[in-house]
């Protein structure tokens, strides 16, 4: 079964700093990786999405993703962080093709708080 | 840009009531979902629903909860019965057909059970 973990749990840097988040993935086939910003009291959006074509994926809000798969990670980043970026951050993967539903697992999430 | 809407945005309910929060999925988009998020929890997944039927539930999704597309539009969970633990954010998403294609979320109902 798939499953993603996403470590530390608060995130915090100084405005314009790099943004780094974690997520490990477990996964016995090439996985469908995503990540989810939520804004407080907000739903969850889309920032983007690994799905094979490319290992270097670019999202929206500067955000951009490296699937790796000798380290089985899939590492959000952000360049130089604004205040506007505190939120959560969700990695999820899907669990296609165990079931055709395409169901979405979560990792844990990670609070990003960003400083003046 | 069309998107997931879910009413109502907040509701508070009394225990042992029935609860009926309702989705209106992306027009052209064919799976279903609902994911409930426990207060400082991860996001979990409930039941996605496919071709008019349960394609699969997880163990949170007992015979308290049920789900049904009513009109072809709408998207509704039922939770019958309510107890405190079920106070959570729930959230609506659909999906295209496709195995790469991503999941569009609502804003989420928070429900309040009291």
């Amino acid at each position: 079964a798939q499953s993603v973990t996403q470590l530390g749990s608060h995130v915090s840097v100084s405005e314009g700093a790099l943004v780094l988040l974690r997520c490990n993935y477990s996964s016995s086939v090439p996985p469908y990786l995503f990540w989810y910003v939520q804004y407080p009291n907000q739903g969850l959006q889309l920032l983007l999405k690994y799905t094979s074509a490319a290992t270097l994926v670019k999202g929206i809000n500067g955000f951009e993703a490296e699937f790796k798969k000798s380290e089985t990670s899939f590492h959000l980043t952000k360049p130089s962080a604004h205040m506007s970026d505190a939120a959560e951050y969700f990695c999820a993967v899907s669990d296609w093709p165990y079931n055709q539903g395409g169901k979405l697992i979560f990792g844990q999430g990670t609070e990003l708080s960003v400083k003046p | 840009e069309p998107e997931v809407t879910q009413t109502p945005s907040h509701q508070v309910t009394q225990m042992g009531q029935e609860v009926i929060l309702r989705c209106v999925p992306i027009s052209n988009h064919l799976y279903f979902y609902w994911y409930r998020q426990i207060l400082g929890q991860k996001v979990e997944f409930l039941v996605s629903f496919y071709n008019n039927e349960i394609s699969e539930k997880s163990e949170i999704f007992d015979d308290q909860f049920s789900v049904e597309r009513p009109d072809g539009s709408n998207f509704t969970l039922k939770i019958r019965s309510t107890k405190l633990e079920d106070s959570a954010m729930y959230f609506c998403a659909s999906r295209k057909q496709g195995v790469n294609t991503e999941a569009f979320f609502g804003q989420g109902t928070r429900l309040t059970v009291v």
